[in-house]
């Protein structure tokens, strides 16, 4: 069964906490990419990966950081969070860099 | 500037009725167009994808789109619309092949009425 999924669905932070949301896929996708999705907004892409320690910056990197030392594991990381942080972020992974993106349910962020 | 804009936020249409979603780019070059649905708390799953070819594609559900390099257009269509396809519609767009980046619309609401 293909999926993409994400831990945990649901986080609370207080602001400058440390934040960890995991990624996973069983697909053996060599890319996979970390989004934000703000009300009434597309999607706003923040890094991708195109293999193990191959990362590389989206649209809106600053104050994130991602980790890949597996294939099938993208992590992301936010160092102290902040308030504008409080969103729902989506990972995705895709089999060719060109190909359709298959998408994790979310996982939704509220930085206090 | 590359850009995709989804000009309607909402639609509303009556079940059995016909539908069209609206999706424009601004790319001097063909790019290769998706589109996305989102029902409520979920991930987005993929309708249906352009790369260079066909100009009309289908996809699931009935779905099917138009590319349309002249207007710079994806428009998604729908022959008879079910209570069922009630979420938002995601136009995306890969300006470049080489990175594997999507440039996302801001997404339209689509509300059928019973």
């Amino acid at each position: 069964d293909m999926k993409v999924t994400q831990m945990p669905r649901y986080l609370i932070k207080r602001m400058g906490e440390n934040v960890l949301l995991e990624c996973g896929q069983d697909m053996s996708h060599e890319t996979m990419y970390w989004y934000r999705q703000d009300p009434g907004l597309g999607l706003q892409l923040i890094y991708i990966s195109y293999d193990v320690d191959s990362n590389s910056e989206g649209d809106i990197p600053k104050g994130y950081r991602v980790s890949r030392k597996k294939r099938e594991h993208f992590s992301l990381i936010l160092d102290s969070a902040k308030t504008n942080q409080t969103s729902v972020y989506f990972c995705a992974s895709s089999y060719e860099i060109y190909a359709e993106q298959f998408f994790g349910p979310g996982t939704r962020l509220t930085v206090l | 500037a590359q850009s995709v804009t989804q000009p309607d936020a909402r639609v509303t249409v009556s079940e059995g009725a016909s539908l069209q979603l609206r999706c424009k780019y601004s790319y001097f070059g063909t790019p290769y167009l998706f589109w996305y649905v989102q029902y409520p708390r979920q991930g987005l799953q993929l309708l249906l994808k352009y790369y260079p070819g066909d100009p009309v594609v289908q996809g699931v559900n009935g779905f099917e789109a138009e590319f349309s390099k002249s207007n710079s257009s994806f428009h998604l269509r729908k022959a008879s619309v079910h209570w069922s396809d009630w979420a938002v519609y995601f136009c995306a767009v890969s300006f470049n092949t080489n990175t594997g980046k999507l440039t996302f619309g801001d997404g339209t609401v689509l509300t059928v009425k019973p």
